[in-house]
């Protein structure tokens, strides 16, 4: 079964500042991986995914994130932050073949400050 | 466009009052899903549906339920709401051509 880690789950970054959240994933065939934002008391929006084609993804809101298989990780990355970033991240995975379950991670709770 | 709506936003009910939720979409899509997010924590998923088959998750207690009479809708049933079921309750549909989950704006459940 697939699963995904999230290192951190605080992160505090300031303003204009480089976003760093980790996402590594454990899966024995490369999988889709998804990267998802949740701001309070509203439903999950879709960042970005990763679905076999290139490993560098780049998503909504200036995130991007790397597939590294070497390394089962799947980072997401903002080169600066904004005060509007300030938003619990999850990332997800889900495997390939036929229906499979999407299984999120703890999540990580970023703190932008100014 | 609401895409996945869900409604109430906000529900409140007493401890042993049956509740349910809705979930409606506008996509045609063949999978529904329930996810039950407590504070802090990652979404659980309670169960789903491909097309009308229902398909539970092996922890999902039975006091909850679940009816899919169409495609465009799904119900969440709580027979007996405990405080332990305060949560928010998500609703999402899978896009099987892009690859994705789209969620509703969420149901908050309070249990008093």
């Amino acid at each position: 079964a697939q699963s995904v880690t999230q290192l951190g789950s605080h992160v505090s970054v300031s303003e204009g500042a480089l976003v760093l959240l980790r996402c590594n994933y454990s899966s024995s065939v490369p999988p889709y991986l998804f990267w998802y934002v949740q701001y309070p008391n509203q439903g999950l929006q879709l960042l970005l995914k990763y679905t076999s084609a290139a490993t560098l993804v780049k998503g909504i809101n200036g995130f991007e994130a790397e597939f590294k298989k070497s390394e089962t990780s799947f980072h997401l990355t903002k080169p600066s932050a904004h005060m509007s970033d300030a938003a619990e991240y999850f990332c997800a995975v889900r495997g390939l073949v036929g229906y499979q379950k999407v299984t999120f991670g703890i999540g990580t709770k970023l703190q932008v400050i100014p | 466009d609401a895409m996945v709506i869900q409604n109430p936003r906000y529900q409140v009910t007493q401890f042993g009052k049956p509740v349910t939720l809705s979930c409606s979409q506008t996509l045609n899509h063949n999978v529904m899903y329930w996810y039950q997010q407590k504070s802090s924590q990652a979404p659980k998923l309670l169960f789903h549906y491909y097309d009308k088959d229902f398909n539970n998750e092996a922890d999902t207690p039975d006091n909850f339920q679940s009816r899919r009479p169409n495609t465009s809708f799904c119900f969440l049933d709580i027979r007996s709401p405990g405080l332990g079921d305060a949560a928010m309750y998500l609703c999402a549909t899978w896009d099987r051509g892009n690859y994705e989950q789209y969620f509703g704006p969420g149901t908050r459940l309070t249990v008093t």
